[in-house]
Parts: C-alpha cells; structure tokens; sequence
C-alpha cells in the first residue's frame, strides 16, 4: 500500500480566504481523489485527480470553489476558495492501489470561522 | 445507479466477543469490488478488507472475515476477539470494475468495545 501524507493536518482559518491542502505519496500513481467528510458524515467524492488532465468533478462541486492541480505522478494540491463556515471539514485525500483498491491520507481537519 | 446502506447507526461489543456489522448494496453490474474501511477517532482511514465479486469464497483478514451473498447483495463484516483497538467507524465501500475506481460508501456504523 501506498504511504501518503497531508500538509495541514489541521487549520482554523477565517471567513473568506483560502487554503491549500497538499498531498503526497511516497509511488507514482495515475489517479488521485479528493474527497470531504463533514463531522459524522460519510465521505463524498469532491474530485478525481489524472496527471496530465483537467480534474473531473462530481455533481454540486466546482472549479472555481475547489480548484485541483496535479503536477506530476505524486503529489496534488487541492484549493478550498473563498471559506464559509460550511465548508468546515475533514478533506482526505487518496490514492489508487492494485485491484480497485483505495488508499487514504490522514486527511486534513478544516474549521471557518 | 448504485446505492450502499449500512443500517446500524452503532453497534457495542464486548471485549473479546464477536460482533458482525451489516451492508447491503445495490447494482446491475455483475462484477465489482467491495471493502470495509476503519476510521478510529481523528486517524486515517485503513483498509480492513477487499472482496472480489466474482470470487465465492469469502476474504478474511485475520481477526476481520465477510459474509459475502451475492444474490442477496449483502456483505457483512465479522470482527472476532474484538479488541478495544477495534473502536471505530466502519464504512462500506463498492465500486464498478469501469477503470475509474469510484467509491460509493455506506453512511458508517460506529463500533463501541466495552472493556
């Protein structure tokens, strides 16, 4: 399995700034995700990061609110746009592994005031 | 579409008992993958064990094993001699075989350990 980190661990950061989550693993890998758990909830599925393409986002999630890069085979960044209160969460990233399998960062634990 | 329900909120287990955590999953697809994941408080989340649609046996992982009934749908998750290290949130996980590794997950079954 995959060893993958995540820069910040945590942050409180106020209303209407920015913040960028970064993710790294420790293999090359073609496909990365974002996902976001928000407190005692499930995961959902923000993004799907490929190297070498435009991140491919799921229903209710947007460029300009969550913007992905993925510069290279490990590493990605994912950008939290203009914070809300709402937007309060665990972030987690992940990998793909052999046989459809995914593999989790420690995510990172985001509170806006 | 596929859906996956966990239908325990919670579950509580004695210390070296055995405790079984439901899933049930919807799909017409008839080759997929399935997983538990365990999420302690504020740690990572950790492969627990993978089942293979298309394999009849069941997969186990030492303590950790799957009932897993195809034509029911259902993919339950066994933990023997639980332990207090054992404490957690449980998801469900499914996934199609179309390349893209998409997770649907199951809304968690919290586990309690009671020493």
């Amino acid at each position: 399995s995959a060893v993958i980190s995540q820069k910040p661990s945590r942050d409180i950061c106020q209303r209407g700034t920015s913040l960028t989550i970064q993710c790294q693993v420790d293999s090359q890998v073609t496909m990365m995700f974002w996902y976001r758990q928000q407190p005692g909830q499930s995961l959902t599925l923000i993004a799907t990061a490929n190297q070498g393409s435009e991140a491919t986002y799921e229903s209710g999630f947007v460029i300009d609110k969550f913007p992905i890069s993925r510069p290279n085979l490990t590493f990605s960044t994912l950008t939290v746009s203009n914070m809300s209160p709402e937007d309060s969460s665990i972030y987690l990233c992940s990998v793909e592994g052999r046989g459809q399998t995914q593999y989790f960062g420690p995510g990172t634990r985001l509170l806006v005031l | 579409a596929q859906t996956v329900t966990q239908s325990q909120p919670e579950m509580s287990v004695q210390e070296a008992e055995t405790v079984t955590l439901s899933c049930t999953y919807d799909t017409s697809e008839s080759d997929y993958y399935l997983f538990w994941y365990k999420q302690p408080p504020s740690r990572q989340m950790i492969l627990v064990i993978r089942q293979e649609a298309y394999k009849q046996q069941n997969a186990t992982e030492n303590r950790f094993s799957v009932n897993f009934q195809k034509a029911a749908k259902s993919f339950s998750l066994k933990i023997s001699d639980s332990q207090l290290g054992d404490a957690a949130m449980y998801f469900c996980a499914y996934t199609g075989t179309s390349g893209t590794y998409k997770y649907i997950f199951g809304t968690g079954t919290r586990l309690k350990v009671l020493a």
